[in-house]
């Protein structure tokens, strides 16, 4: 089992819509969380950290919750332009940095 | 946007040869990474370091090597090049407020190898 886990996707999903995927992590020495945003051929670019008191920036909400282990990201009102692959990225007290394998958002005009 | 540049962009080389691969960030992060990421698939750690004279092997065997002299430079060196070796390289470094949590990685555009 990985250590972080993410539903690959795709998810097709209308222009306007909102869409949510979570990510699991299963070290419990988890400190820190992320999520990523990586455009095809593209580097990884940090879109938000993810607090467990739940943050926004804009359309994208991140929550965090540490009884269950997951974290969340919730796309409201979805422009073609964030499609995209999403990681979730999780760091540990140890210093490691794990990411999950992402998954793929694609808007549908 | 970040300031950590990788060269070259793209290349195309014959097995055998020897290659490096080019990192530098002007932020004077301390921590340095190299990333190798096949099309599609997640990305794998194969070294960091930790700053000047600090080099670590990641989770991913790698035949590559690297050395760290300068804190701004992280090259990444391949003795002899074979077609398994194909795959985009990625560079981030990172800035660790204080306390030591929230890391953020930026990365570089990233090398994309290909060995004939």
């Amino acid at each position: 089992r990985k250590e972080v886990e993410q539903d690959p996707g795709p998810f097709n999903v209308p222009e306007g819509a909102t869409v949510a995927f979570n990510c699991t992590y299963s070290n419990s020495a988890s400190q820190s969380f992320f999520w990523y945003r990586q455009d095809c051929r593209k580097e990884p670019k940090l879109l938000m950290s993810v607090y467990s008191s739940g943050n926004e920036d804009g359309r994208f909400t991140a929550q965090l919750n540490r009884a269950s282990q997951y974290i969340s990201l919730l796309i409201r009102d979805s422009k073609l332009s964030d499609s995209a692959t999403y990681l979730c990225v999780v760091s540990r007290w140890d210093d490691k940095i794990i990411f999950g394998k992402g998954t793929r958002l694609h808007i549908l005009p | 946007e970040a300031d950590i540049y990788q060269t070259p962009r793209y290349l195309v080389i014959g097995t055998g040869k020897k290659i490096t691969l080019e990192c530098s960030q002007t932020m004077g992060h301390d921590k340095m990474y190299w990333y190798q990421q096949d099309p599609g698939m997640e990305l794998h750690l194969i070294h960091y370091s930790y700053g000047v004279n600090s080099t670590e092997k990641g989770d991913l065997s790698s035949e590559s090597t690297v050395s760290r002299i300068r804190t701004e430079h992280f090259p990444l060196t391949l003795e002899s090049a074979r077609p398994s070796h194909t795959s985009q390289y990625l560079c981030a470094s990172s800035e660790i407020p204080l306390g030591g949590f929230n890391e953020k990685l930026f990365f570089g555009s990233g090398t994309q190898l290909s060995v004939l």
